[in-house]
């Protein structure tokens, strides 16, 4: 199957610092990625569709300037959670869709964030 | 009413047991249709889409009632490695993929 890695895996920073999380889909282009976030025992929250080449659409009560999504190339997704607080502290995953006949979304392996 | 619904769970099964779950969504107008598995603090894999005729992939059974906008999916001769979160996926309009909130199932020795 399809590939999306993501990076890092795991980040544990300082209140007020940023982070960012790259999302690559490593065999096939993808010019709309997915961002989500999970807290524990919860369902996927998502948070921002990404599109290559424009701006990323956010989903009702995500902060847009918290959280910078950059879409510069069809392979590369980025999410910069800026000046990150303890309740940012989060599982972050990305998915990438895979256009087609059969479209599918290919998930990234996930971030978790911990804000100290 | 939420987009996409599921049964709430957790559902506890020994081993062998057959179980299903059940998924319905709001949206007529949706497209295509999956079950993702997610185990704990890892990434959601997609299981299996669903077709209107219905799949089957061994041990597991898809089907999809459009006319009711509900989904179902059955696991035969339940295994403990079955234990995961199940997700019901729904894709409309090919950029908007919904996910429910998920069911739980602890497959017990």
């Amino acid at each position: 199957g399809a590939v999306v890695s993501q990076h890092p895996s795991r980040v544990i920073c300082k209140s007020g610092t940023s982070v960012k999380i790259e999302c690559r889909s490593l065999d096939f282009q993808a010019t709309t990625m997915f961002w989500y976030r999970q807290f524990p025992k919860q369902s996927l929250m998502l948070m921002a569709t990404s599109n290559e080449g424009s701006k990323a659409t956010y989903e009702q009560g995500v902060e847009k300037d918290k959280f910078l999504i950059n879409h510069a190339s069809l392979t590369l997704s980025t999410l910069t959670v800026t000046s990150a607080h303890p309740e940012d502290s989060s599982f972050y995953i990305c998915s990438a869709l895979l256009q087609g006949v059969n479209e599918k979304l290919f998930f990234g392996s996930g971030t978790q964030l911990s804000v100290l | 009413r939420k987009e996409v619904e599921q049964d709430p769970g957790p559902f506890n099964v020994p081993e062998g047991a057959t179980v299903a779950f059940n998924c319905t969504y709001s949206n007529s107008a949706s497209q295509s249709f999956f079950w993702y598995r997610q185990d704990c603090r890892k990434e959601p894999k997609l299981l299996m889409s669903v077709y209107s005729s219905g799949n089957e992939d061994g041990r597991f059974t898809a089907q999809l009632n459009r006319a009711s906008q509900y989904i179902s999916l059955l696991i035969r001769d339940s295994k403990l490695s079955d234990s995961a979160t199940y997700l019901c996926v729904v894709d409309t309009y090919g950029q908007n993929f919904v996910f429910g909130p998920g069911t739980r199932l602890s497959v017990l020795p």
